[in-house]
């Protein structure tokens, strides 16, 4: 019964594949954000829906494509990967302030 | 986009004693601060917030702190125990997006 899941939990694949990563929540949240965290740490936001309308599009290459197909589900594809896309993906959901986001447990994709 | 500021990358307690993290910042649109923490493996967890019409916020053994004036936000831990031993992030989030500017973490290691 895991709140915000995500799968896979690892990617290992080639430069120039697409792959894509599934999130869904159990929350009954209404907004739904991806993640990325690089190897310098940093946890910067790329997109967020909030009832599967985009609401945040951060500087993020258009090789990166949401899709949320209803409130509960948000997939990130990514085509054409490139090695300085290796990093630790996170899906995260919230409801309305004060409450934070609740975030999956992390997809660690890795491009060879 | 260095927003925000959470300067040590490593803090080193005894258990008992109180962990101090602490985070700057410098966008004055934040109005609602938040500490996350996070295992190895796994995504960062809620663990306490604070709005901006505030100074202080208690739970349990977790205390946060705001100084606006100053643009610091920090935490308290007391007492520590092993098992908080984690990386801690702060989180800032200003506007109506819901969107969260995260440090880019202290690791607090809790010896026995």
């Amino acid at each position: 019964d895991t709140a915000v899941s995500q799968t896979p939990k690892y990617l290992v694949t080639q430069m120039g594949n697409d792959k894509s990563i599934k999130c869904e929540q159990n929350l009954g949240h209404d907004t739904m954000y991806w993640y990325k965290q690089d190897s310098k740490k940093f946890l910067k936001i790329m997109f967020s829906y909030n009832n599967k309308e985009l609401i945040i599009n951060e500087t993020v290459p258009n090789r990166f494509s949401p899709k949320s197909p209803d409130k509960a589900h948000l997939n990130l594809h990514i085509n054409s990967l490139e090695l300085g896309d290796s990093a630790v993906y996170f899906c995260a959901s919230s409801q309305e302030r004060p409450y934070g986001y609740t975030f999956g447990s992390g997809t660690r994709l890795t491009v060879v | 986009d260095q927003q925000v500021k959470q300067n040590s990358p490593s803090l080193s307690v005894q258990e008992g004693r109180i962990s101090i993290l602490n985070c700057d910042y410098t966008n004055s649109m934040f109005d609602y601060f938040l500490w996350y923490k996070k295992y190895p493996a796994e995504g960062p967890t809620f663990l306490i917030s604070i709005s901006s019409i505030k100074d202080k916020n208690e739970d349990g053994r977790f205390t946060v702190f705001l100084n606006k004036s100053a643009k610091h936000l920090s935490l308290h831990i007391v007492p520590s125990q092993p098992g908080d031993s984690a990386v801690y992030f702060c989180a800032f989030s200003g506007g109506s997006n819901y969107k969260l500017t995260f440090g880019k973490g202290t690791l607090l290691t809790v010896n026995p």
